[in-house]
């Protein structure tokens, strides 16, 4: 099974910039997975990892060392539409998902 | 528009009652996966079925059973509802079971 942590919240300012942690400790490891869940909506997919390194799309960056467990999520010249709960996923040799609760970010004006 | 829809929204059910929620996509995924959210525990996934015909356990399958008699349609069924089912239930798909998932909107679901 999987054993995922992450912070319950934070909270930054209006165009900085926020780094998510998650540390997992897995059986089997086949990829590492960020989404993104506003409230009351469901979660929408932004990143993947498999390999070690940094992956980068737009505002959003995801980093992953599978050595340590552990992968951080950037989010970049935050706005307020980036007030949300991130999500980050395992996935285990069977391709089946395991979660962490989540961490709340807020972003104040 | 191609994605994942959920019914219903929202229920209230009386403990002890049968309840199906129903959950399609028109994506023409291979996998499908039920998960329950409820706070401080995340998502945990409940059934999957990485093609039609065929359907596996997830973490916590207890309570629950489903189907996959073609591709679009995976329907979550509680056979005798019990109040620790009070949670929002996802659907999710994917083109294959190494896919980034997809989900649905979610149902509410609260049991009396």
């Amino acid at each position: 099974g999987q054993n995922i942590g992450q912070p319950t919240e934070m909270t930054a300012t209006e165009g900085a910039i926020v780094q998510i942690n998650c540390t997992y400790q897995t059986s089997g490891f086949n990829g590492l997975f960020w989404y993104q869940q506003h409230a009351g909506e469901a979660p929408t997919f932004l990143s993947y990892n498999v390999l070690d390194g940094l992956e980068e799309k737009g505002r959003f960056s995801s980093f992953l060392s599978r050595s340590k467990g552990y992968s951080y999520l950037l989010l970049k010249e935050l706005q307020m539409k980036d007030s949300a709960s991130y999500l980050c996923a395992v996935r285990d040799g069977d391709y089946k998902l395991s979660f962490g609760a989540g961490t709340t970010v807020t972003v104040r004006a | 528009i191609a994605g994942i829809t959920q019914a219903p929204t929202s229920q209230i059910l009386a403990a002890g009652r049968r309840m199906t929620l129903r959950c399609t996509q028109d994506m023409r995924h291979n996998a499908m996966y039920w998960y329950r959210q409820d706070l401080g525990l995340g998502l945990r996934l409940i059934h999957y079925s990485n093609t039609a015909g065929t359907t596996g356990k997830g973490e916590v399958p207890d309570g629950y059973s489903v189907s996959r008699a073609n591709t679009d349609d995976f329907p979550l069924t509680l056979a005798s509802a019990v109040p620790s089912q009070t949670s929002v239930y996802f659907c999710a798909s994917s083109a294959s079971p190494a896919n980034e998932q997809f989900f649905g909107p979610g149902t509410r679901l609260t049991v009396l």
